[in-house]
Protein backbone atom coordinates (compact mmCIF):
# COMPACT_ATOMS: atom_id res chain seq x y z
CA UNK A 1 0.00 0.00 0.00
CA UNK A 2 0.75 3.73 0.36
CA UNK A 3 1.27 4.53 -3.86
CA UNK A 4 1.49 8.07 -4.81
CA UNK A 5 0.96 8.72 -8.46
CA UNK A 6 2.18 11.58 -10.64
CA UNK A 7 0.73 12.98 -13.96
CA UNK A 8 2.03 13.53 -16.42
CA UNK A 9 5.39 12.30 -16.16
CA UNK A 10 7.04 14.38 -18.74
CA UNK A 11 5.86 17.52 -20.19
CA UNK A 12 7.11 20.38 -22.66
CA UNK A 13 5.77 23.72 -23.09
CA UNK A 14 6.05 27.12 -24.50
CA UNK A 15 6.88 29.41 -22.83
CA UNK A 16 4.44 31.74 -21.22
CA UNK A 17 1.78 28.54 -21.07
CA UNK A 18 0.47 27.31 -17.58
CA UNK A 19 1.16 23.51 -17.04
CA UNK A 20 -1.12 21.53 -14.36
CA UNK A 21 0.56 18.06 -12.32
CA UNK A 22 -1.50 16.27 -10.90
CA UNK A 23 -0.69 14.23 -7.21
CA UNK A 24 -2.73 11.66 -6.36
CA UNK A 25 -2.61 9.18 -3.16
CA UNK A 26 -4.04 5.80 -4.81
CA UNK A 27 -4.86 3.72 -2.21
CA UNK A 28 -4.93 5.42 1.02
CA UNK A 29 -6.13 9.19 2.30
CA UNK A 30 -3.48 12.13 2.56
CA UNK A 31 -4.67 14.74 4.93
CA UNK A 32 -0.84 16.64 3.66
CA UNK A 33 0.90 16.27 0.50
CA UNK A 34 3.83 18.14 -0.54
CA UNK A 35 5.72 19.81 -3.57
CA UNK A 36 9.20 19.61 -3.98
CA UNK A 37 11.30 20.92 -6.93
CA UNK A 38 14.60 19.21 -7.69
CA UNK A 39 17.11 20.80 -10.14
CA UNK A 40 19.46 18.51 -11.82
CA UNK A 41 22.25 17.12 -9.63
CA UNK A 42 20.74 18.81 -6.72
CA UNK A 43 18.63 17.69 -3.81
CA UNK A 44 15.34 18.28 -3.26
CA UNK A 45 13.79 21.65 -2.07
CA UNK A 46 10.40 21.87 -0.76
CA UNK A 47 8.22 24.74 -2.06
CA UNK A 48 4.85 23.95 -0.55
CA UNK A 49 2.31 22.25 2.12
CA UNK A 50 -0.73 21.64 1.44
CA UNK A 51 -3.58 20.48 3.81
CA UNK A 52 -6.86 18.94 2.60
CA UNK A 53 -9.59 21.72 1.65
CA UNK A 54 -7.13 24.95 3.27
CA UNK A 55 -4.94 27.01 1.33
CA UNK A 56 -1.11 25.75 1.07
CA UNK A 57 1.72 27.25 3.02
CA UNK A 58 4.50 28.07 0.96
CA UNK A 59 8.16 28.37 1.76
CA UNK A 60 10.04 31.58 1.82
CA UNK A 61 11.02 32.67 -1.58
CA UNK A 62 8.20 30.93 -3.65
CA UNK A 63 5.90 32.84 -5.73
CA UNK A 64 2.55 31.83 -4.67
CA UNK A 65 0.27 33.55 -7.29
CA UNK A 66 3.11 31.37 -9.74
CA UNK A 67 2.66 27.93 -8.69
CA UNK A 68 -0.68 27.44 -7.56
CA UNK A 69 -1.57 24.71 -4.92
CA UNK A 70 -5.28 22.99 -4.59
CA UNK A 71 -6.02 19.92 -2.63
CA UNK A 72 -9.34 19.74 -3.34
CA UNK A 73 -9.49 16.24 -1.90
CA UNK A 74 -7.93 13.59 0.89
CA UNK A 75 -6.28 11.85 -2.70
CA UNK A 76 -5.74 14.51 -4.81
CA UNK A 77 -3.64 17.87 -5.17
CA UNK A 78 -2.33 19.40 -7.75
CA UNK A 79 0.41 22.14 -8.34
CA UNK A 80 -0.12 24.49 -11.07
CA UNK A 81 2.57 26.35 -13.06
CA UNK A 82 1.56 29.58 -14.39
CA UNK A 83 3.02 31.30 -17.16
CA UNK A 84 5.77 29.12 -17.80
CA UNK A 85 8.94 30.17 -18.33
CA UNK A 86 12.76 28.58 -19.01
CA UNK A 87 13.67 28.96 -15.92
CA UNK A 88 10.78 26.95 -13.97
CA UNK A 89 11.96 23.70 -15.95
CA UNK A 90 12.54 21.40 -13.56
CA UNK A 91 12.06 17.79 -11.91
CA UNK A 92 8.88 18.22 -9.73
CA UNK A 93 7.96 15.52 -6.88
CA UNK A 94 5.21 15.02 -4.58
CA UNK A 95 5.18 13.40 -1.70
CA UNK A 96 1.97 12.59 0.63
CA UNK A 97 1.09 11.61 4.28
CA UNK A 98 -1.59 9.76 6.67
CA UNK A 99 -2.89 12.12 9.07
CA UNK A 100 -0.96 11.39 12.31
CA UNK A 101 1.70 9.67 10.55
CA UNK A 102 5.49 10.56 9.75
CA UNK A 103 6.26 8.62 6.73
CA UNK A 104 5.62 10.42 3.71
CA UNK A 105 5.03 8.69 0.19
CA UNK A 106 6.60 9.77 -2.98
CA UNK A 107 5.55 9.90 -6.02
CA UNK A 108 7.68 9.35 -9.51
CA UNK A 109 8.25 12.92 -10.11
CA UNK A 110 7.19 15.27 -13.03
CA UNK A 111 9.85 16.20 -15.60
CA UNK A 112 9.02 19.64 -16.81
CA UNK A 113 10.67 21.32 -19.78
CA UNK A 114 9.68 24.91 -20.71
CA UNK A 115 11.22 26.31 -24.15
CA UNK B 1 19.93 27.25 9.94
CA UNK B 2 18.57 23.80 10.46
CA UNK B 3 20.78 22.26 7.62
CA UNK B 4 21.50 18.91 6.75
CA UNK B 5 25.11 17.80 4.48
CA UNK B 6 26.20 14.28 2.90
CA UNK B 7 29.46 13.99 1.98
CA UNK B 8 31.05 12.83 -0.50
CA UNK B 9 28.69 13.79 -3.47
CA UNK B 10 29.77 10.95 -5.23
CA UNK B 11 31.10 7.99 -4.54
CA UNK B 12 32.24 4.61 -6.73
CA UNK B 13 32.98 1.31 -5.60
CA UNK B 14 33.46 -2.04 -6.89
CA UNK B 15 31.01 -4.90 -6.21
CA UNK B 16 31.02 -7.01 -3.03
CA UNK B 17 32.57 -3.89 -0.91
CA UNK B 18 30.87 -2.98 2.45
CA UNK B 19 30.43 1.01 2.48
CA UNK B 20 29.31 3.88 4.54
CA UNK B 21 27.27 6.72 3.19
CA UNK B 22 27.51 9.85 5.41
CA UNK B 23 25.59 12.52 6.75
CA UNK B 24 25.72 15.50 9.35
CA UNK B 25 23.26 18.01 10.19
CA UNK B 26 23.03 21.10 12.35
CA UNK B 27 20.36 21.21 14.87
CA UNK B 28 21.19 17.95 17.30
CA UNK B 29 17.38 18.61 18.49
CA UNK B 30 16.58 16.40 15.45
CA UNK B 31 12.99 14.85 15.91
CA UNK B 32 13.98 11.63 12.84
CA UNK B 33 16.07 11.06 10.28
CA UNK B 34 14.94 9.32 7.23
CA UNK B 35 17.50 7.69 4.37
CA UNK B 36 16.13 7.77 0.47
CA UNK B 37 17.22 6.06 -2.66
CA UNK B 38 16.29 8.06 -5.83
CA UNK B 39 16.97 6.22 -9.28
CA UNK B 40 17.89 8.47 -12.15
CA UNK B 41 14.77 10.71 -12.68
CA UNK B 42 12.45 8.56 -10.64
CA UNK B 43 10.73 9.43 -7.42
CA UNK B 44 12.16 8.06 -3.99
CA UNK B 45 11.97 5.24 -2.45
CA UNK B 46 12.01 5.14 1.89
CA UNK B 47 14.82 3.04 3.01
CA UNK B 48 14.91 3.52 6.92
CA UNK B 49 13.66 6.07 9.31
CA UNK B 50 15.02 6.39 12.42
CA UNK B 51 13.43 8.22 15.65
CA UNK B 52 15.24 10.36 17.99
CA UNK B 53 15.03 7.94 20.53
CA UNK B 54 16.88 5.62 18.73
CA UNK B 55 20.38 5.23 17.60
CA UNK B 56 19.80 2.42 14.80
CA UNK B 57 17.57 1.04 12.74
CA UNK B 58 18.26 -2.06 10.44
CA UNK B 59 16.82 -3.76 6.83
CA UNK B 60 18.46 -6.78 5.65
CA UNK B 61 22.11 -5.23 3.90
CA UNK B 62 21.39 -1.69 5.42
CA UNK B 63 21.77 -0.43 8.49
CA UNK B 64 21.13 3.22 9.83
CA UNK B 65 22.56 4.40 12.91
CA UNK B 66 21.59 7.97 14.23
CA UNK B 67 24.20 10.22 16.69
CA UNK B 68 22.71 13.30 17.55
CA UNK B 69 25.33 14.62 19.84
CA UNK B 70 27.49 14.73 17.08
CA UNK B 71 25.02 15.10 14.09
CA UNK B 72 25.61 12.42 12.40
CA UNK B 73 23.85 9.93 10.74
CA UNK B 74 25.56 7.00 8.44
CA UNK B 75 24.29 4.39 6.13
CA UNK B 76 25.94 1.28 5.95
CA UNK B 77 25.73 -0.80 2.74
CA UNK B 78 26.67 -4.59 3.07
CA UNK B 79 28.33 -6.23 0.35
CA UNK B 80 27.26 -4.04 -2.32
CA UNK B 81 25.35 -4.95 -6.03
CA UNK B 82 25.06 -3.12 -8.87
CA UNK B 83 21.86 -2.91 -8.25
CA UNK B 84 22.71 -0.77 -5.61
CA UNK B 85 23.61 2.08 -7.46
CA UNK B 86 21.53 5.15 -7.15
CA UNK B 87 21.57 8.60 -5.52
CA UNK B 88 21.20 8.32 -1.55
CA UNK B 89 19.38 10.98 0.23
CA UNK B 90 19.04 12.08 3.80
CA UNK B 91 16.51 13.96 5.38
CA UNK B 92 15.71 15.19 8.97
CA UNK B 93 12.46 16.34 10.55
CA UNK B 94 12.97 18.53 13.40
CA UNK B 95 9.73 18.56 15.08
CA UNK B 96 6.17 16.11 14.68
CA UNK B 97 4.61 16.44 11.67
CA UNK B 98 7.68 18.85 10.46
CA UNK B 99 8.75 19.02 6.89
CA UNK B 100 11.82 16.96 5.45
CA UNK B 101 14.98 18.89 5.34
CA UNK B 102 17.20 17.19 2.30
CA UNK B 103 20.94 16.65 2.50
CA UNK B 104 22.50 17.02 -1.10
CA UNK B 105 22.69 13.39 -1.94
CA UNK B 106 25.42 10.87 -2.50
CA UNK B 107 25.48 9.41 -5.72
CA UNK B 108 26.49 5.86 -5.66
CA UNK B 109 28.29 3.57 -8.27
CA UNK B 110 28.85 -0.17 -7.61
CA UNK B 111 30.89 -1.22 -10.61
CA UNK B 112 30.82 -5.37 -11.35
Amino acid sequence: GAVVSQHPSWVICKSGTSVKIECRSLDFQATTMFWYRQFPKQSLMLMATSNEGSKATYEQGVEKDKFLINHASLTLSTLTVTSAHPEDSSFYICSARRDFQETQYFGPGTRLLVL
Amino acid sequence: KQEVTQIPAALSVPEGENLVLNCSFTDSAIYNLQWFRQDPGKGLTSLLLIQSSQREQTSGRLNASLDKSSGRSTLYIAASQPGDSATYLCAGIYNQGGKLIFGQGTELSVKP
